[in-house]
């Protein structure tokens, strides 16, 4: 079974533009949550999504969004990008929507994204 | 808020046992206790997962005191390729205002050494 699946590896952009970033989840997988990683920071929750909908978010700012197709496929995008953006941005998935009891999340590789 | 504290970062030897301990006192009933295994410039890997007592599969075993306010991880026999930051996730989706979000630990730097 083909893993988590995410493009693209590696990219820079300059302040001001913005980013897609795709997410493709194990098949059969329906929730797909979304991760910022820094050094300074760690490992920070953007948002999820299950079939089509966002369920729930973490406290970034609305230049971060997400939205996810029919096929469970998403995407991420951030608009005007600013330095503090360069970060790994990890995309997990799982059979069920994250609830208190959180089970096993299957981690895409990430996109690490540069800001110049 | 089930916080989780983790050690920054623990040294060992190839070949002996290592044990990471989290802390998460306001553990919520339903939660369960996970823990991930990451490299660098990779995606976290689940490695194990329990809610009480005792759980072990082929490559660690989870300690989980009956207050479940805390949960070891044991690695047995570690080799070098055992290096990488562990993280301890205490199923929480936490409310703040209308986000609920998903929170990880600092995570543990465990390095092993030859």
């Amino acid at each position: 079974k083909a893993g988590v699946t995410q493009t693209p590896r590696y990219l820079i952009k300059t302040r001001g533009q913005q980013v897609t970033l795709s997410c493709s989840p194990i098949s059969g997988h329906r929730s797909v949550s979304w991760y910022q990683q820094t050094p300074g920071q760690g490992l920070q929750f953007l948002f999820e999504y299950f079939s089509e909908t966002q369920r729930n978010k973490g406290n970034f700012p609305g230049r971060f969004s997400g939205r996810q197709f029919s096929n469970s496929r998403s995407e991420m995008n951030v608009s005007t990008l600013e330095l503090g953006d360069s970060a790994l941005y990890l995309c997990a998935s799982s059979p069920a929507p994250l609830a208190g009891g959180v089970g096993e999340l299957f981690f895409g590789e990430g996109s690490r994204l540069t800001v110049l | 808020l089930a916080k989780t504290t983790q050690p920054i970062s623990m040294d060992s030897y190839e070949g002996q046992e290592v044990n990471i301990t989290c802390s998460h006192n306001n553990i919520a009933t339903n939660d369960y206790i996970t823990w991930y295994q990451q490299f660098p410039s990779q995606g976290p890997r689940f490695i194990i997962q329990g809610y009480k007592t005792k759980v072990t599969n082929e490559v660690a075993s989870l300690f989980i005191p009956a207050d479940r306010k805390s949960s070891t991880l044991s690695l047995p026999r570690v080799s070098l390729s055992d290096t990488a930051v562990y993280y301890c996730l205490v199923g929480d989706l936490i409310s703040s205002g209308s986000a609920r979000q998903l929170t990880f630990g600092s995570g543990t730097q465990l390095t092993v050494l030859p």
